[in-house]
């Protein structure tokens, strides 16, 4: 199956400060990547869809100025919350359709990137 | 929006027993989802299995799309089996996003 790498797979930074985590897509091309979000011992929550090329769908609820996402290659998503806090400490995960797949089909998943704000 | 309810929450297993996972949604669905989250994250696909059934080693899930419901059977569970395992639903209707069910966090003892 399509594989999806994430970046870094930790990271533990101080409050206000800005961290990017990357997705990338290996040896398959992704107009579309997913964004999610999981608080300890929670579901998965989709923050928002990136598309490449365009700008990023947002969830509701989801702030769009301290989630910044940009999808500028058909093979990296890049995820920077901005100004982090410690309500921010979460399991973020991307995910993709597989090559030549369509919106209904199976998305795999990256490995996810843990974040920890201090 | 589509709502997916998992159940039972948390299950624990001794190893060799068999068990049943099942997941309700409230809408019709294009695509549902078996997944397993493993401790250190990573979600594995299981199943891609919109309607009817399919079996994979001690494996095996079912899809009631009229009744809507999907069940995972895991049969002679394993020490390996454990973490938490989640269905996830695509609309009929709408944007084409995943909405995840609740989870079942399953434990097994050796």
């Amino acid at each position: 199956g399509a594989v999806v790498s994430q970046h870094p797979s930790w990271v533990i930074c101080k409050s206000g400060t800005s961290v990017k985590i990357e997705c990338r897509s290996l040896d398959f091309q992704a107009t579309t990547m997913f964004w999610y979000r999981q608080f300890p011992k929670q579901s998965l929550m989709l923050m928002a869809t990136s598309n490449e090329g365009s700008k990023a769908t947002y969830e509701q609820g989801v702030e769009k100025d301290k989630f910044l996402i940009n999808h500028a290659s058909l093979t990296l998503s890049t995820l920077t919350v901005t100004s982090a806090h410690p309500e921010d400490s979460s399991f973020y995960i991307c995910s993709a359709h597989g090559p030549g797949q369509g919106p209904t089909d199976t998305q795999y998943f990256g490995p996810g990137t843990r974040l920890t704000v201090l | 929006g589509i709502q997916v309810e998992q159940s039972p929450p948390d299950l624990i297993l001794q190893e060799g027993a068999n068990s049943t996972l099942r997941c309700n949604f409230s809408d019709s669905v294009n695509n549902l989802q078996w997944f397993h989250q493993n401790p250190w994250g990573q979600l594995i696909n299981l199943f891609y299995i919109p309607s009817g059934t399919k079996q994979n080693g001690r494996l095996s899930a079912t899809t009631v799309a009229t009744e809507r419901y999907s069940l995972l059977y895991i049969s002679s569970s394993q020490t390996t089996d454990s973490g938490v395992y989640f269905c996830a639903a695509v609309t009929t209707s709408g944007t084409y996003k995943y909405i995840f069910g609740t989870g079942t966090r399953l434990k097994v003892l050796a």
